[in-house]
């Protein structure tokens, strides 16, 4: 079955570390995004990718990176620079053939501050 | 810019109508969907209106007004496992290259009870 696989599903972080977040999808989309949930709130567009090798900042990029060398990965690392990182990830993808093609979304990556 | 308002939490009894609200301000609209997500899971999709009027999927309907720049989504027979929390997006036009960029509301937290 196709889908999106985050990994892993809970994820530490010490002090001044980077640590990344894995995205694979076998869904052959072209797009591709990252997503922060805190409680109560909705979803915060933190990078999208329209296609490989490009990708463009949301609204939260600071102190986040990601890169997009393959059309099935889009990995996000959480900087030192980003001194709010705990939070649930979410990643998405999405076909860009049709204008009413919805998200496709993984199970998410808790993030937490050791 | 954009902005969604809709209702924190609700609550209703099993086999129960419930309508959750959204309205939303943007400078320019494609369409407006609907997603469901259960504690601490993925968001799943549920429906998507670009015209007005009332879309029809099983238990659950979507109504659109963009006139009034509002829509909601119905659930009828509610069922315990109908709990999960509920976000809007919308989709603004004149995203950089025509990208797909939705923006999602604070999410309305259903709570079904026996």
């Amino acid at each position: 079955d196709g889908g999106i696989t985050q990994s892993p599903k809970y994820l530490f972080r010490k002090e001044g570390q980077n640590v990344t977040l894995s995205c694979e999808q076998n869904l052959n989309h072209d797009a591709m995004y990252w997503y922060r949930q805190d409680p109560g709130q909705g979803l915060r567009l933190i990078y999208y990718s329209q296609i490989v090798n490009d990708f463009q900042k949301g609204d939260i990029a600071e102190g986040y990176s990601v890169s997009r060398e393959k059309k099935e990965s889009f990995p996000l690392t959480v900087t030192s620079a980003q001194k709010n990182p705990t939070a649930f990830y979410l990643c998405a993808s999405r076909t860009r053939v049709g204008i009413n093609q919805p998200q496709h979304f993984g199970d998410g990556t808790r993030l937490s501050i050791l | 810019g954009q902005s969604l308002e809709q209702p924190s939490e609700v609550t209703a009894v099993e086999g129960a109508i419930v309508q959750i609200n959204c309205t939303y301000q943007t400078s320019g609209f494609y369409g407006l969907s609907w997603y469901q997500q259960h504690d601490g899971g993925a968001p799943t999709f549920l429906s998507y209106n670009a015209l007005d009027g009332l879309e029809e999927t099983g238990r659950f309907s979507s109504f659109l007004s963009r006139s009034d720049s509002y829509g909601y989504l119905l659930l009828q027979e509610l069922q315990m496992k109908d709990s999960a929390s509920y976000f809007c997006a919308v989709r603004e036009s004149g995203a950089p290259g025509g990208s797909y960029i939705p923006t999602f509301g604070r999410g309305t937290s259903l709570i079904v009870h026996p």
